[in-house]
């Protein structure tokens, strides 16, 4: 079982509808990063959140720290948000203490497509 | 502020060929990350830098994949001999390095590889 779950692995959803993105995880974390990733693109933070919910234009993401889940929705979906959306989760190294970067467990990312 | 650069964007090599990508992190960002992101899933880590300083290589095929970062400022990740496994796109980050572990991560447009 992977330790970044996302669901679903693929939508398509009429322009205008509420788009709502899961991702569940199975370890520790410090804090969880949406990402977003257009066909022969780069990748682009959208958000990185350790608690509670934030907010950029029509994107929202919030996280559950008990529950070990986070989803990230869309408001009024527009066909130029069709994208692969990636969960990544930023675990504590065990082997690095009190300072150093934090190792990123990716999920395998959700695509949407938004027809108009 | 530029982004990271990282080339060529495409390359398409025969098995047994050896390729190499090059990767110009954001200017003062003392960690560099290659991912490999086979179409379909998420990225996986290959290699951490920490200024010149590998601190995590675990996932790196090391019969055929190297990387290095002599200077502390670019890198390159070179395949030799390829497989036809390998064709993925291989994706540079990188963050500034913080005690907190709240850096913000910046990836590459990425440099996408046919092994034919």
């Amino acid at each position: 079982k992977n330790e970044v779950e996302q669901s679903p692995q693929n939508l398509t959803a009429q322009e205008g509808e509420f788009i709502t993105i899961n991702c569940s995880y199975s370890v520790g974390i410090s804090a969880l990063h949406w990402l977003q990733q257009h066909p022969g693109g780069g990748i682009v933070s959208l958000f990185m959140l350790s608690s509670g919910k934030k907010k950029h234009g029509r994107l929202i993401a919030t996280i559950n720290i008990q529950e070990k889940h986070s989803s990230l929705h869309i408001t009024a979906s527009h066909p130029r948000d069709s994208a692969v959306y990636i969960c990544a989760v930023k675990r504590k190294r065990a082997n690095i203490s009190n300072f150093g970067n934090e190792k990123l467990t990716f999920g395998t990312g959700t695509r949407l497509t938004i027809i108009p | 502020e530029a982004g990271v650069a990282q080339s060529p964007r495409y390359k398409i090599i025969e098995k047994r060929q050896s390729v190499a990508f090059w990767c110009n992190p954001i200017s003062g960002h003392a960690t560099l990350y290659w991912y490999q992101q086979i179409l379909g899933q998420g990225p996986k880590l290959l290699i951490q830098f920490q200024n010149n300083g590998v601190v995590d290589d675990s996932q790196l095929p090391k019969d055929r994949f190297s990387a290095e970062r002599l200077k502390g400022v670019d890198s390159t990740l070179k395949i030799q001999p390829a497989k036809l496994e390998d064709s993925a796109v291989y994706l540079c980050a990188s963050s500034p390095w913080t005690v907190s572990g709240a850096n913000v991560l910046t990836f590459g447009a990425g440099s996408r590889l046919t092994v034919l």
